[in-house]
């Protein structure tokens, strides 16, 4: 079974407009983190927004939000107002295991990535 | 501060030739992890290193494939014998001895193998 599922390859949104990404996880473990990333055309994969799965309110960084539903399995990452350097893929990956710092628990599995458009 | 730096950040070699690969993390990280990004697998965690602990190497395709951690700091990546399905972008991040440890990536090495 997948671990992360993003259930969309490409997904267009026009400026200013909000556009939701959808994530959805699978997990044995009661303590995990869940992560969002950019991956411009230029490669760089560039971090976002954390969710720890003990975190009672929903993770925002500036126009991100995660919007966690926990009894879904679910990470959906909101972009408000987009903008057209906002074009790039969306990988959503989450770290199994709490605070162990050593061993397995701190790997990152990603799911396959959203492409987002950014339309005038 | 500086982020992650990889180099080279392009590696063309022949099939069957060794390939090494570096990755310098962020100054103060404890925890170093190499990924793989190719077409057909999507992002694959290949190794990770905290600190002077043993690393975690469950990820690591076969044993052509090797890394090291100097002092804490610098990482190499070694193919051993290179065959065309290594092909692909490797990715090195460093994170914080933080409970969150977001992981931050390097621009990767791009390496093609003929």
């Amino acid at each position: 079974a997948q671990k992360i599922t993003q259930t969309q390859p490409g997904m267009f949104v026009q400026e200013k407009e909000a556009v939701t990404l959808d994530c959805t996880y699978d997990t044995s473990d009661q303590s995990y983190g869940l992560f969002w990333y950019k991956q411009p055309s230029s490669g760089e994969m560039i971090f976002l927004i954390y969710q720890g799965s003990y975190d009672e309110q929903n993770a925002t960084e500036g126009r991100y939000s995660l919007n966690f539903q926990k009894a879904r399995k679910s990470a959906n990452l909101v972009i408000s107002a987009s903008q057209l350097g906002d074009s790039a893929m969306y990988f959503c990956a989450m770290r199994e295991g709490g605070v162990i710092l050593t061993g397995g628990g701190n790997k990152l599995t990603f799911g396959t990535g959203t492409q987002l458009k950014v339309e005038l | 501060g500086a982020g992650v730096s990889q180099s080279p950040s392009n590696k063309v070699t022949e099939k069957g030739k060794d390939v090494e690969l570096r990755c310098d993390p962020i100054s103060g990280h404890t925890a170093l992890y190499w990924y793989r990004q190719s077409l057909g697998q999507g992002l694959e965690f290949l190794i990770y290193f905290q600190g002077n602990s043993a690393p975690d190497k469950s990820g690591l395709p076969s044993d052509r494939f090797s890394a090291e951690r100097t002092g804490g700091s610098v990482s190499t990546l070694t193919i051993q014998r290179t065959q065309q399905e290594d092909s692909a972008v490797y990715l090195c991040a460093s994170s914080e001895r933080t409970l969150r440890r977001e992981q931050f990536f390097g621009p990767g090495t791009r390496l093609t193998v003929l």
